[in-house]
């Protein structure tokens, strides 16, 4: 069984700060590995996806993320912080098996941007 | 491209009432998947379609909780007889077969009094 931890509900920076976001993965199998962002009243729209190839993969709006596997993470940052970046985040892992994939989401991240 | 479309955007029930949400996926996405997102939480996936075949279910609460897919295109779920606890955003989302890329709706809201 696959699962996703992201370590922190809420994370406030400062704009124009380094954004971190954590997520840990479990999985049985080498996983792929999403990132999607929920603006409020709004649904999850993806920001980047790791697929075995690079390691470092680059997104929209500035974000990228890095697979380690030694440390089973797949954390999110962002070099300077803006205040359209508020929002909710969510990071979700799906196995490779076949073509009936599911995504399996972590309990989210709430980043605030402070002015 | 057209999105996922989703309705009604709200919808406000008593408990024990019934309630149907519609999903409209991008044209020719194979998978459509429906999720349960509780306020604070992950969405949880609770049903998924390949086609109009159920994939997995496992995650549905059949006793008042139905889905289906006619002729592989749009989708309703429905709740009957609603609980407090169903009170969540349901997602709807597609993927093209195999990527495993979902794009979703933009929810419909339910609340239960």
């Amino acid at each position: 069984a696959q699962s996703v931890t992201q370590l922190g509900s809420h994370v406030s920076v400062s704009e124009g700060a380094l954004v971190l976001l954590r997520c840990n993965y479990s999985s049985s199998v080498p996983p792929y590995l999403f990132w999607y962002v929920q603006y409020p009243n709004q649904g999850l729209q993806l920001l980047l996806k790791y697929t075995s190839a690079a390691t470092l993969v680059k997104g929209i709006n500035g974000f990228e993320a890095e697979f380690k596997k030694s440390e089973t993470s797949f954390h999110l940052t962002k070099p300077s912080a803006h205040m359209s970046d508020a929002a909710e985040y969510f990071c979700a892992v799906s196995d490779q098996g076949g073509s009936a994939r599911q995504l399996t989401f972590g309990s989210g991240t709430q980043l605030t941007v402070l002015p | 491209e057209a999105g996922v479309a989703q309705s009604p955007r709200y919808k406000i029930i008593e408990k024990r009432q019934s309630v149907a949400f519609w999903c409209n996926p991008i044209s020719g996405h194979a998978t459509l998947y429906w999720y349960q997102q509780i306020l604070g939480q992950g969405p949880k996936l609770l049903i998924q379609f390949q086609n109009n075949g159920v994939v997995d279910d496992s995650q549905l609460p059949k006793d008042r909780f139905s889905a289906e897919r006619l002729k592989g295109v749009d989708s309703t779920l429905k709740i009957q007889p609603a609980k407090l606890e169903d009170s969540a955003v349901y997602l709807c989302a597609s993927s093209p077969s195999g990527t495993g890329e979902l794009f979703f709706g933009e929810g419909s809201r339910l609340t239960v009094l």
